[in-house]
């Protein structure tokens, strides 16, 4: 079955970068896009960006343009998120999620990783 | 950048009945493009509708979505004990994703 797998929680001091993975299985990597959303403590889903693990191309939100690099690994199946410049603004549960060639919702989730951001 | 518009913030109900929950569009956007999410704490969100009425697999047919333009609604027709959560619609402009700010579902 579909899985994304995303790596654990991480505790970041203010300045520092982030780095989070998201390992995906059980379907061609290259067939769905990789889009990640974050969820900050009592507020809605916010998408940042995606990346296309065929060519590698990527679209960032205009928030983040600057700060966020989105890659991927097609060797191991997996897509890494960098957020660079960290304030406490950037604590939330950050999510992976696919969605297939042609279609515009999310087909699969991650489980979500936590960061918090705090000196 | 398209936006979303949920309407009402928060819905008190109790199981059994009927919910309506509205997602408007600061422009007219296609159906193909308009997705339904219910996301519980803990847990990521899971995909109900897409493609602004079409039930994703394993969803209970209670859950329904209609609409076009810029006004669409996500029905839940009796609500069960499992359906009090938070619901999201989201839409593509092809080239970038944004979502409503959520309707919260709670037990009256």
């Amino acid at each position: 079955q579909v899985q994304l797998v995303q790596s654990g929680a991480e505790v970041k001091r203010p300045g520092a970068s982030l780095k989070v993975s998201c390992k995906a299985s059980g379907y061609t990597f290259t067939d769905y896009y990789i889009h990640w959303v974050r969820q900050a403590p009592g507020q809605g889903l916010e998408w940042m960006g995606l990346i296309n693990p065929a060519g590698g191309s990527t679209t960032y939100a205009q928030k983040f343009q600057g700060r966020l690099t989105l890659s991927r690994d097609t060797s191991t199946s997996t897509v890494y998120m960098d957020l660079s410049s960290l304030t406490s603004e950037d604590t939330a549960v950050f999510y992976c999620a696919n969605v297939q060639g042609g279609y515009y919702h999310y087909a699969h989730w991650g489980q979500g990783t936590l960061v918090t951001v705090s000196s | 950048e398209i936006v979303l518009t949920q309407s009402p913030g928060t819905l008190s109900l109790s199981p059994g009945e009927r919910a309506t929950l509205s997602c408007r569009a600061s422009q007219t956007i296609s159906i193909t493009y308009l997705a339904w999410y219910q996301h519980k704490p803990g847990q990521a969100p899971r995909l109900l509708v897409y493609g602004a009425f079409s039930r994703a697999t394993g969803i209970p047919d209670r859950f329904s979505g209609s609409g076009s333009g810029t006004d669409f609604t996500l029905t839940i027709s009796r609500l069960e004990p499992e359906d009090f959560a938070v619901y999201y619609c989201q839409q593509s402009d092809g080239s970038s994703f944004t979502f409503g700010g959520g309707t919260k579902v709670e037990i009256k």
